[in-house]
């Protein structure tokens, strides 16, 4: 199994400010790598694909970069609708055994 | 416009069984493989297992595979998480989600459904 592994576990950050995510694989999971966004009480909602491409809708904010094992997402801007728990999904290996990071929630300061 | 609507909350006594569905719409639902994705209370996401509606093909995690089967209804474009026996483990939120993108992350999710398991 992949192990994903996200740090830091919380993020405290002031509207306005930069916040920077680090999403590590246990071995090369190529760009197979996808962010999400979860809300309390909410579904989770995808923000970036392929490592670094936002999805339909996401604001420009958002940045996704990184190949292989490591793997960055950046929010350039935090709004105040940003503050959420943000997971990182490896989507590479074959038979599919796809797994999350443990989260890392990004809280005002 | 897509949606998967998931069936709603259940409180069931360990040993029970039970069944959740998730009703796609909005695309061709045997196009698209729908994943379902465990979150046990106060914790982190798990993938669980995939169905191809088209031919019922599954591939599970092996954390799961032998406790649930994943099922679907190409005439009503539904599919299942169900299980036979219960835990009070099984307590959590599950997800549906599919990946119209056409690669192996989810774009769309159900709004999810909460399994109580308590005697």
């Amino acid at each position: 199994e992949i192990v994903m592994t996200q740090s830091p576990a919380t993020l405290s950050v002031s509207p306005g400010e930069r916040a920077t995510l680090s999403c590590r694989a246990s071995q090369s999971v190529s760009s197979n790598l996808a962010w999400y966004q979860q809300k309390p009480g909410q579904a989770p909602r995808l923000l970036i694909y392929g490592a670094s491409t936002r999805a339909t809708g996401i604001p420009a904010r958002f940045s996704g970069s990184g190949s292989g094992t490591e793997f960055t997402l950046t929010i350039s801007s935090l709004q105040s609708e940003d503050f959420a728990v943000f997971y990182c999904q490896q989507y590479h290996n074959w038979p599919p055994t796809w797994t999350f990071g443990q989260g890392t929630k990004v809280e005002i300061k | 416009e897509v949606q998967l609507v998931q069936s709603g909350a259940e409180v069931k006594k360990p040993g029970e069984s039970l069944r959740i569905s998730c009703k796609a719409s909005g695309y061709s639902f045997t196009n698209y493989w729908i994943s379902w994705v465990r979150q046990m209370p106060g914790e982190g996401l798990e993938w669980m297992g995939r169905i191809n509606p088209s031919d019922s093909y599954t591939n599970y995690s092996p954390s799961f595979e032998g406790h649930v089967t994943i099922s679907a209804d190409k005439s009503t474009s539904t599919a299942y998480l169900q299980w036979s026996s219960l835990r009070a483990s099984d307590t959590a939120m599950y997800y549906c989600a599919s990946n119209l993108g056409g690669e192996y992350y989810f774009d769309y999710w159900g709004q999810g459904t909460l399994v109580t398991v308590s005697s």
